[in-house]
């Protein structure tokens, strides 16, 4: 079974500029999470779709960041205008839908952001 | 507000003993737990989890224990391998909602 997909695996952009980031989840997984992961913190959820539908943004700062998942199923991410704070390493993870064992999350590899 | 807390950063280990590493978490509404585990340049990946309705999960050399009570969880590692040395994170969610909340992750070395 192939895992979740990222790219690009790294990326500098000086402040201001644009970015985007590209996700296609597992074959079959409905929900679909974007995560912040900022060096010495654990990952932050930025924003979860279930199928094309977005369930939770309440951390995504809407000013900058932006997110998409078209038909289900791959998923982008853009910053725009990228400031100093946002390097970090943004990880894609997927689920299946439903309760009980087996909803885990899988991440794929991120992407690191380096904003200069 | 960290719901989530792993209070050692880092933990050292001899091969072939036993690996405790240790979660706490304020909100009492999370109904499942789960460790995941961080290599360099990777993306976590799923270790073991546990529902609240249960107080022990193992499965091979890991196990997982919830004392609900003390709102705390930990993770065994038996006999500890150098290949185990990583980031492990902590991560509980409540209910359906698959949204996790992650502690700030506490780096295993294995010494050989």
């Amino acid at each position: 079974e192939a895992g979740v997909a990222q790219s690009p695996r790294y990326k500098i952009i000086e402040k201001r500029q644009s970015v985007a980031f590209w996700c296609n989840p597992i074959s079959g997984h409905a929900t679909l999470y974007w995560y912040q992961q900022i060096l010495g913190q654990g990952p932050k959820l930025l924003i979860q779709f279930q199928n094309n539908g977005v369930v939770d943004d309440s951390q995504l700062p809407k000013d900058r960041f932006s997110a998409e998942r078209l038909k289900g199923v791959d998923s982008t991410l853009k910053i725009q205008p990228a400031k100093l704070e946002d390097s970090a390493v943004y990880l894609c993870a997927s689920s299946p839908l439903g309760p009980g064992l087996g909803t885990e999350a899988f991440f794929g590899q991120g992407t690191r952001l380096t904003v200069v | 507000d960290q719901q989530v807390k792993q209070n050692s950063p880092s933990l050292s280990v001899q091969e072939g003993r036993i690996s405790i590493l240790n979660c706490d978490y304020t909100n009492s509404m999370f109904d499942y737990f789960l460790w995941y585990k961080k290599y360099p340049a990777e993306g976590p990946t799923f270790l073991i989890s546990i529902s609240s309705i249960k107080d022990k999960n193992e499965d091979g050399r890991f196990t997982v224990f919830l004392n609900k009570s003390a709102k705390h969880l930990s993770l065994h590692i038996v006999p500890s391998q150098p290949g185990d040395s990583a980031v492990y994170f902590c991560a509980a969610r409540r209910g359906s909602n698959y949204k996790l909340t992650f502690g700030k992750g506490t780096l295993l070395t294995v010494n050989p």
